[in-house]
């Protein structure tokens, strides 16, 4: 079946600009994550959705980062503002019942802020 | 509070040779724990994981981890790479309850020689 996606995979943008990224989850999923992972880095935990709802905002580096998932599926990841620090790739990752069983990663989209 | 520390960032092996990625974490209560590899612009990907019984995990392309809690370890082993194992190889611990998002290490890259 299909996997997670993300588009775009690409996204080139100027500082100051808004931008949004996209995650389709594998169907019937109900734990969506968000990560980040810098060059060189580990991915790091973002936000984490069951359902509709943010049950963990946690990871969010500041008040310009924001998500939402309206009908529990398909999620998007705003940046506002964005600044040259937000380059980084975003991963998308669902789980069947975010009970802790493995988590199925999307292809990231690369952000790149000039 | 759950972390993981990978030994060596960058891993250079002769094709045929043994690999060995380390990974030792540290977590308050009896972890789960994760491989993922991750191939050039493509997402992150299960090699093997440990939750519960057998300490000697089994994964895909050949690749086994042991899981040993006296030393808070769980090393990625392969008897003997292949070309197509050169990848960047992520160790990863799950937050035992709430939102089970994952701890990441900072990754090693692997290197084979041919």
């Amino acid at each position: 079946g299909a996997g997670v996606s993300q588009t775009p995979s690409n996204k080139v943008t100027e500082k100051g600009k808004y931008v949004e990224l996209r995650c389709d989850p594998i169907s019937g999923h109900t734990a969506l994550y968000w990560y980040r992972q810098s060059l060189g880095q580990g991915p790091e935990f973002l936000i984490y959705f069951q359902g509709t709802g943010a049950a963990d905002d946690s990871g969010l580096p500041n008040d310009r980062f924001f998500a939402v998932r309206p009908e529990g599926s398909v999620s998007t990841l705003k940046i506002q503002r964005t600044e040259r620090g937000d380059s980084a790739v975003y991963l998308c990752a669902s789980s069947p019942q975010g009970t802790g069983d493995e988590q199925f990663f999307g292809p990231g989209t690369r952000l790149t802020v000039l | 509070a759950q972390s993981v520390t990978q030994l060596g960032s960058h891993v250079s092996v002769s094709e045929g040779a043994l690999v060995l990625l380390r990974c030792n974490y540290s977590s308050s209560v009896p972890p789960y724990l994760f491989w993922y590899v991750q191939y050039p612009n493509q997402g992150l990907q299960l090699l093997l994981k440990y939750t519960t019984g057998a300490t000697l995990v089994k994964g895909i392309n050949g690749f086994e981890a042991e899981f040993k809690k006296s030393e808070t370890s769980f090393h990625l082993t392969k008897p003997s790479a292949h070309m197509s194992d050169a990848a960047e190889y992520f160790c990863a611990v799950r937050v035992p309850s709430g939102t089970y998002k994952y701890i990441f290490g900072t990754g090693t890259r692997l290197k084979v020689l041919a």
